[in-house]
């Protein structure tokens, strides 16, 4: 099982502001993803990367930019932060399993509200 | 184009009964298919997994079912725990060699009552 951070955890800024959530794992793991989650609604995939600098917009389109300069770490960043950007932004990692699966493990969040 | 589809937003359900929680899906090239369990501000849990080839996968109080033919899978969760109480996301994805994303439904919020 991955082991993976998000921070910051909750996060309140003005509009206009850039902004960068963090995500990290610890388990080696090639793939990395971003998704953003609105109440009651499902998850849309927004970047997926699937090594170091690699990186790929995913479903859902996104104002938010990614990078992978290192294995571990996948930041997320918004260069000007709107109230339409007000979600919460979910990060996972996976590696493929022995039978070629892909089971992805999941951060714990960061709840962004946009003023 | 909803492809995974949880039709029952919310289901309750007594402590110590059984959950069923249900899931459909339109592409047939889905072969790998994931329950996610989720809390309020946190991130989605996985909870257990089933490969096409199998019908059934079970892993302690979860039993997960799989009928191709329907395109349908179900989650059972038996006995029904309060902390059971949550989102529950199922997932599909396509096994070419690895590298499909998920497709997530949008969820069923199961409520234990005591």
């Amino acid at each position: 099982e991955a082991d993976i951070y998000q921070t910051p955890r909750y996060l309140v800024i003005g509009t206009g502001k850039k902004i960068t959530l963090e995500c990290s794992q610890t388990m080696g793991h090639d793939k990395m993803y971003w998704y953003q989650q609105d109440p009651g609604m499902e998850l849309h995939l927004i970047h997926y990367s699937y090594g170091v600098n690699s990186t790929e917009k995913g479903d859902l389109s996104s104002e938010s930019t990614v990078s992978r300069i290192r294995t571990e770490h996948f930041p997320l960043t918004l260069e000007s932060a709107r109230p339409s950007h007000t979600s919460q932004y979910l990060c996972a990692s996976s590696d493929r399993g022995p039978t070629y699966t892909d089971t992805q493990y999941f951060g714990p969040g960061t709840r962004l509200t946009v003023l | 184009d909803q492809q995974v589809k949880q039709n029952s937003p919310s289901l309750s359900v007594q402590e110590g009964r059984i959950s069923i929680l249900n899931c459909d899906y339109t592409n047939s090239m889905f072969d790998y298919f994931l329950w996610y369990k989720k809390y309020p501000a946190e991130g989605p849990t996985f909870l257990i997994s089933i490969s096409s080839i199998k019908d059934k996968n079970e892993d302690g109080r979860f039993t997960v079912f799989l009928n191709k033919s329907a395109k349908h899978l179900s989650l059972h969760i038996v006995p029904s725990q309060p902390g059971d109480s949550a989102v529950y996301f199922c997932a599909a994805s396509r096994t070419n060699f690895g590298n499909e994303k998920l497709t997530f439904g949008t969820g069923t919020r199961l409520t234990i009552i005591p």
